[in-house]
């Protein structure tokens, strides 16, 4: 079956410091993977998103890539700033089963000054 | 475009108590689903619909009804309440082979 396992959190880092959160998947297709960023009080929004393996997805500074020798899609951030405080959630969607998600469990992610 | 809307944006119910959760998308989606977001469990879905008059469980379906009348909304029944199901709501639509799902604000229910 289908199911995205994402590293625990929550996450505490200083203001400038590199982001991994690290996230892994099985699917049974070629699935497409994506990173959602939950902001307090919101719903979801897409961060980035890669399609196929060896895409780069990127946006906002925050990169993945889509690996599938190792099924993972790590997201990666080189200076974090504050106002990137959030929930992060990996997901795959699979077009065998009509396009529906699997979400991770979502790592919490808070940036000090 | 207002997106995905959901309405009420909080909720309290007593135990045994019905409603209903309103979604609404005006981006003309074809997909629309369902998931409750708990803590350490990320999002689980509930039902989706692949288009009118088509729906289908997902994950923790029960409890929960749906319907899909018509391809802009997708509202989600609670018939008889359950402390169990005290979570945040999220409705999410999209476009088959766009591969994003577009979300709404949620609803924090609380059941008493």
């Amino acid at each position: 079956g289908n199911s995205v396992t994402q590293m625990e959190g929550p996450v505490t880092l200083s203001e400038e410091a590199f982001l991994t959160i690290n996230c892994t998947y099985t699917a049974t297709g070629y699935p497409s993977l994506f990173w959602y960023v939950q902001y307090p009080g919101e719903g979801l929004q897409l961060l980035l998103k890669a399609t196929k393996a060896d895409d780069k997805g990127s946006n906002k500074g925050f990169e993945a890539t889509y690996r599938k020798e190792t099924t993972s899609f790590h997201l990666e951030k080189g200076s974090v700033q504050v106002s990137d405080s959030a929930v992060y959630f990996c997901a795959l969607s699979d077009r065998n089963t009509g396009n529906q998600f699997y979400f991770g469990t979502g790592t919490s992610l808070t940036v000090i000054p | 475009n207002a997106g995905v809307t959901q309405t009420p944006k909080f909720q309290v119910l007593k135990t045994g108590q019905s409603m209903t959760l309103q979604c609404a998308q005006d981006m003309n989606h074809e997909y629309m689903s369902w998931y409750r977001q708990d803590p350490g469990m990320g999002l689980r879905l509930i039902h989706y619909s692949v288009g009118a008059g088509i729906t289908d469980q997902g994950e923790v379906p029960n409890g929960y009804n749906v319907s899909r009348s018509t391809t802009e909304d997708f509202p989600l029944r609670l018939l008889s309440a359950a402390p169990s199901q005290t979570s945040v709501y999220f409705c999410a639509s999209s476009q088959p082979g766009t591969d994003t799902q577009y979300f709404g604000p949620g609803t924090r229910l609380t059941v008493l």
